[in-house]
């Protein structure tokens, strides 16, 4: 499988602002995720990010407040906009080469706002 | 909707034990099913996964997991645990139905292992 490269890793922000978090693979793939970890939960699909064209967003997550970006076939970035604490959590980046393939992740970005 | 459940939120075995966590899904038409584990401070691997064929399938470190249909279960397997297994198991189900064919995760198992 690909690795992806996921930064930052853990960071600490201010409600209010924003955090953009970007993922790097070292090879193209068809498709890209972004995922949420909540403490003691499993992960949640946030979206999955299209090439050169805008995101499909799951149920429950909107695009002002979770942008994503994938400009080519080996780089996406999510955006955490506007945090509130609420918004702490684990957010990961994850690839797929085909439908009919398995997923591999990044390290995670462990996000904790004050 | 579709969903996975993972029966066992925290499993404590001493060494040598053997393992045994389940994973049923939600009847969605035809699956593909994988396990991934997180040990402490990496990032998730895929452990083992299922797309057709002989529905015991191994996986690396020893790790097997048995595919049975009629169940809707896809639980996970090993003799003989170590202190190195300790980390953190989730099951996920691939649909076949939808576009992107999105991964569905259980909640997880945490298996801590005694020395």
């Amino acid at each position: 499988s690909a690795v992806i490269s996921q930064k930052p890793s853990r960071d600490i922000c201010q409600r209010g602002t924003s955090l953009t978090i970007q993922c790097q693979v070292d090879s193209q793939v068809t498709m890209m995720f972004w995922y949420r970890q909540q403490p003691g939960q499993s992960l949640t699909l946030i979206a999955t990010a299209n090439q050169g064209s805008e995101a499909t967003y799951e149920s429950g997550f909107v695009i002002d407040k979770f942008p994503i970006s994938r400009p080519n076939l080996t780089f996406s970035t999510l955006t955490v906009s506007n945090m509130s604490p609420e918004d702490s959590s684990i957010y990961l980046c994850s690839g797929r080469r085909s439908t009919n393939t398995e997923a591999f992740f990044g390290q995670g970005t462990r996000l904790t706002v004050v | 909707a579709q969903s996975v459940s993972q029966h066992n939120h925290h499993v404590i075995l001493s060494e040598a034990a053997s393992l045994e966590l389940g994973c049923n899904y939600s009847y969605g038409g035809t699956v593909n099913l994988f396990w991934y584990v997180q040990y402490p401070g990496q990032h998730l691997q895929l452990l083992l996964k299922y797309f057709s064929g002989d529905p015991l399938v191994k996986g690396i470190k020893g790790f097997e997991a048995e595919f049975i249909k009629s169940k809707f279960s896809f639980n996970l397997r090993k003799p003989s645990v170590q202190w190195s297994d300790t980390a953190e198991y989730f099951c996920a189900v691939m649909y076949s139905s939808g576009s992107a064919r999105q991964l569905t995760f259980g909640s997880g198992t945490q298996l801590t292992v005694l020395p």
